[in-house]
């Protein structure tokens, strides 16, 4: 089955910036899209179609792609930023979804 | 305002069946794909399932495929799973989410609060 690879945790410290990657074969084909998790919450959706971003979303959240990779970054984080995040995409087919195993972002 | 709950959580013994309800508010239900996403506890999210909007295209995860089957009535504004042959490791909590209307499959723009299911004996 298709699967996406995130690294399980990054740290920053405040105002620095957070990069969290995620890699899939079939991501040069499909969209992703990334959802941010707190604890005790549902996930919230920052980026979409691997650069958009929804209304309400701070400007710091930005995503971008280039070949297998996709990226999110976290410009100038701030402690509030501090979640798991989530990449989410399709597999070549585009009929079977599947999401990144998460990245602990910690701010120090 | 955009409004998903779930109900129909519980639980349940293994081997068992139970029928998860989403009901939607907020926005026109029958134009938009919607899905199903668990989280086990202290676990990542897992895609389950996806429908279109007209209930025409259904898409499975392997790890659920031939025991979960999605539906919904458009007339009442509800999504359903029914999970029959429950087992151990479908414990989680079960999220409704409204789909984004970029593709049937993935992007979900919101989120219900989701709903425990606990599968033991």
């Amino acid at each position: 089955s298709y699967e996406l690879t995130q690294p399980p945790s990054v740290s920053v410290s405040p105002g620095q910036t957070a990069r969290i990657t995620c890699s899939g074969d079939a991501l040069p084909k499909q969209y992703a899209y990334w959802y941010q998790q707190k604890p005790g919450q549902a996930p919230v959706l920052v980026i979409y179609k691997d650069s958009e971003r929804p209304s309400g979303i701070p400007e710091r959240f930005s995503g971008s792609s280039s070949g297998t990779t996709v990226t999110l970054t976290i410009s100038g984080v701030q402690a509030e930023d501090e979640a798991d995040y989530y990449c989410q995409s399709a597999d070549s087919s585009g009929t079977y979804g599947v999401f990144g195993g998460g990245t602990k972002l910690t701010v120090l | 305002e955009v409004q998903l709950l779930e109900s129909g959580g519980g639980l349940v013994q293994p081997g068992g069946s139970l029928r998860l309800s989403c009901a939607a508010s907020g926005f026109t239900f029958s134009s938009y794909a919607m899905s199903w996403v668990r989280q086990a506890p202290g676990k990542g999210l897992e895609w389950v399932s996806a429908i279109s909007g007209s209930g025409g295209s259904t898409y499975y995860a392997d790890s659920v495929k031939g025991r979960f089957t999605i539906s919904r009535d458009n007339s009442k504004n509800t999504l359903y799973l029914q999970m029959n042959s429950l087992r151990a490791e479908d414990t989680a909590v079960y999220y409704c989410a409204k789909g984004g209307n970029w593709n049937d499959v993935v992007g979900v723009n919101y989120w219900g609060q989701g709903t425990l299911v606990t599968v033991s004996s």
